[in-house]
C-alpha cells in the first residue's frame, strides 16, 4: 500500500502561534488526501478533504480560516493550525487514497501530536 | 446513509486465548468494509479489508474477519493473541466509490500475560 508520512511527529507551541504538518505520499501521487483529528480515546473524525490544485473541502463545523490546507502537489499536502490554542491541542493525522481494484483503500501517515500551552 | 457501529469499546483477553471483536454495518449500496490497528501515539495501519469477493479475509498478523450481508457484521477474529496486539482496533466502512468513509468508536484490546 501507499507510504505517507508526517512531519513533525510532535510539536510544542504556544498559544497564539501557527503551526504547519506537512503530509507526503512518499511512492504515489495523490490527488486528493484527507486530514483528520483524534482527540484522546476517540474515533478519528475526518477534517477536511485536501484536492490538489484545488480548495480543500472542510467538514462541518470545521473552521476553514483556522485550519488552512494546501495541496501544492501530488506528494505533499500541508495543514497549517493557525493562532493555536489549547483546545486545539489534538493527534492529526494523514491519510491518502489509492485505487485497490474495484474499490479504493486508505492509508494513514504516522500521525502529529500538537500541544498548544 | 452509512453508519458503523463497533459493540465493544473495551476488550480483554488473556495471551494465547481467541479475539473478536464486533462490528455491525449499515449501508445503502455494497459496502467496502476495512479493519485498522492503532497502537499508542501511532497512525492506523491496514489489517484487513473485505471488497465483495470473498467473503472471509485474511490478514495482516493473523487476523482475519467474515462478512455476513444478513447479520450486516465484520467481526475481527485472531485464534490466538499475543501480547503485541494490545492497541486499539477501528471497523471502517466505505461506499464502494470511497468518496464517504464513517469510522467506527474504536475497541481497545487488552492482552494480559
Amino acid at each position: 500500500g501507499a507510504v505517507v508520512s508526517q512531519h513533525p511527529s510532535w510539536v510544542i507551541c504556544k498559544s497564539g502561534t501557527s503551526v504547519k504538518i506537512e503530509c507526503r505520499s512518499l511512492d504515489f501521487q495523490a490527488t486528493t488526501m484527507f486530514w483528520y483529528r483524534q482527540f484522546p480515546k476517540q474515533s478519528l473524525m475526518l477534517m477536511a478533504t485536501s484536492n490538489e490544485g484545488s480548495k480543500a473541502t472542510y467538514e462541518q463545523g470545521v473552521e476553514k480560516d483556522k485550519f488552512l490546507i494546501n495541496h501544492a502537489s501530488l506528494t505533499l499536502s500541508t495543514l497549517t493550525v493557525t493562532s493555536a490554542h489549547p483546545e486545539d491541542s489534538s493527534f492529526y493525522i494523514c491519510s491518502v487514497r489509492q485505487p485497490s481494484g474495484s474499490s479504493e483503500t486508505q492509508y494513514f501517515g504516522p500521525g502529529t501530536r500538537l500541544l498548544v500551552l | 446513509a452509512q453508519s458503523v457501529t463497533q459493540l465493544d469499546s473495551h476488550v480483554s483477553v488473556s495471551e494465547g486465548t481467541p479475539v473478536l471483536l464486533r462490528c455491525n454495518y449499515s449501508s445503502s449500496y455494497s459496502p467496502s468494509l476495512f479493519w485498522y490497528v492503532q497502537h499508542p501515539n501511532k497512525g492506523l495501519q491496514l489489517l484487513l479489508k473485505y471488497t465483495s469477493a470473498a467473503t472471509l479475509v485474511k490478514g495482516i498478523n493473523g487476523f482475519e474477519a467474515e462478512f455476513k450481508k444478513s447479520e450486516t457484521s465484520f467481526h475481527l477474529t485472531k485464534p490466538s493473541a499475543h501480547m503485541s496486539d494490545a492497541a486499539e482496533y477501528f471497523c471502517v466502512v466505505s461506499d464502494t466509490g470511497g468518496f464517504k468513509t464513517i469510522f467506527g468508536a474504536g475497541t481497545r484490546l487488552c492482552v494480559k500475560a
